[in-house]
């Protein structure tokens, strides 16, 4: 069984910095393509970056470029994204995704982990 | 940045209607096209994958349409557990972009 497990959410103040964790079991976790997304209060999916499976490619949303950095360890089966200056706008669930080969194919989610940007 | 834009933004239905959700491309995406079901407080779920593919799973009332720019969802007869948000999203370019969403009332 696919899980993806996140961790590292909470409370940061807004310039502040916050490292997300994402543990993946149940597949072969250095053959797939991961992503985050993200879905602020009450709003809309957004999605965030993502990282090819040996982490030589990576793609971001315009808004976050500069500031967030999408990573993995495949020896660990973990996937991360640093976030730097932080702005009240992040505040949102951030969700750890597994991707499958097809068209859109974000076909696993976690069950995401809060970001709390306020002062 | 391609914009995905869906109508409507809600719709009340009976059990047993045939509901049909549309998204529209700001741009051509070929069929590169996915949607995706979230329920309150829960993770999205994969639904169809390149417009038209059921995800593996997924009961035969969804089914999928479209190419270019305009594209749609359909549930052929709605049950109560369809009750949810559903998204569409492009996979033709980066960023990826999803519609702002349609809910579901039953």
């Amino acid at each position: 069984e696919v899980q993806l497990v996140e961790s590292g959410g909470g409370l940061v103040q807004p310039g502040g910095s916050l490292r997300l964790s994402c543990t993946a079991s149940g597949f072969s976790f250095s053959s797939y393509w991961m992503s985050w997304a993200r879905q602020a209060p009450g709003k809309g999916l957004e999605w965030v970056a993502n990282i090819k499976q040996d982490g030589s490619e990576k793609n971001y949303v315009d808004s976050v470029k500069g500031r967030f950095t999408i990573s993995r360890d495949n020896a660990k089966n973990s996937l991360y994204l640093q976030m730097n200056s932080l702005r009240v706008e992040d505040t949102a669930v951030y969700y750890c995704v597994k991707e499958t080969v097809v068209v859109a194919g974000l076909d696993y989610w976690g069950q995401g982990t809060l970001v709390t940007v306020s002062s | 940045a391609i914009q995905m834009t869906q109508s409507p933004s809600s719709l009340s239905a009976s059990v047993g209607q045939r509901v049909t959700i549309t998204c529209r491309a700001s741009q051509g995406i070929r069929n590169d096209l996915g949607w995706f079901q979230q329920k309150p407080g829960k993770a999205p779920k994969f639904l169809i994958y390149a417009a038209s593919s059921l995800q593996s799973g997924v009961p035969s009332r969804f089914s999928g349409s479209g190419s270019g720019t305009d594209f749609t969802l359909t549930i052929s007869s709605l049950q109560p557990e369809d009750f949810a948000t559903y998204y569409c999203l492009q996979d033709y370019n980066y960023p990826r972009t999803f519609g702002q969403g349609t809910k579901v009332e039953i």
